[in-house]
């Protein structure tokens, strides 16, 4: 069963401390994205990878950092930097790079909360 | 850098009432045009997008969405909506050209009464 699983479903953060929220994909996506979700203000781009060993910046990627060392795995790693990083997290990909028109598959999600 | 604006916050239904989401995108250039869904406590997923050809794109659901450049919009219409349309729908764009990601809009939350 194809598809781009994020774990763990909830995310509890202590103050100072990084936490990784985790994102797998058997699609065979080139592509694959970061998005924060908060009430009221869409999806955020946080970061973006088109290539293996490559990554991009979104539009809010202070605070937050990324690897890209395998095709499936995107992890985002949430650093005490990130000062408000209560949110729902969005994973996605799509298939090629070349054809911008390509749908985006999305995971289900983790929700951090900030103890 | 592209931008989307979605018009309503939250619209009510009532079942069988006819739906019109805005969606109006601010880029200068050629675009592509989506529309997202994330029902509740499911994954978002593709309504209907629109990149060329027929301005008038049909989706799933009975859902479709006409691109008028003039006015920079992408407006999502159901002649009738149901129940089980309650729902997020997040309009979204990015550029044709150059390998950019997808901008969303703050998304209209749709609730369909009985």
């Amino acid at each position: 069963d194809g598809g781009i699983t994020q774990s763990p479903k909830y995310l509890f953060r202590k103050e100072g401390q990084n936490v990784t929220l985790s994102c797998e994909q058997n699609l065979n996506h080139d592509a694959m994205y970061w998005y924060r979700q908060d009430p009221g203000q869409g999806l955020r781009l946080i970061y973006y990878s088109q290539i293996v060993n490559d990554f991009q910046k979104g539009d809010i990627a202070e605070g937050y950092s990324v690897s890209r060392e395998k095709k499936e795995s995107f992890p985002l790693t949430v650093t005490s930097a990130q000062k408000n990083p209560t949110a729902f997290y969005l994973c996605a990909s799509s298939f090629g790079t070349e054809a911008t028109n390509e749908k985006l598959f999305f995971g289900s999600g983790t929700q951090l909360s900030v103890l | 850098a592209q931008s989307v604006s979605q018009h309503n916050h939250h619209v009510i239904l009532s079942e069988a009432a006819s739906l019109e989401l805005g969606c109006n995108y601010s880029y200068g250039g050629t675009v592509n045009l989506f529309w997202y869904v994330q029902y509740p406590g499911q994954h978002l997923q593709l309504l209907l997008k629109y990149f060329s050809g027929d301005p008038l794109v049909k989706g799933i659901k009975g859902f479709e969405a006409e691109f008028i450049k003039s006015k920079f919009s992408f407006n999502l219409r159901k002649p009738s909506v149901q129940w089980s349309d309650t729902a997020e729908y997040f309009c979204a764009v990015n550029a044709r050209s150059g390998n950019t990601p997808l901008v969303f809009g703050k998304g209209t939350r749709l609730s369909v009464i009985a």
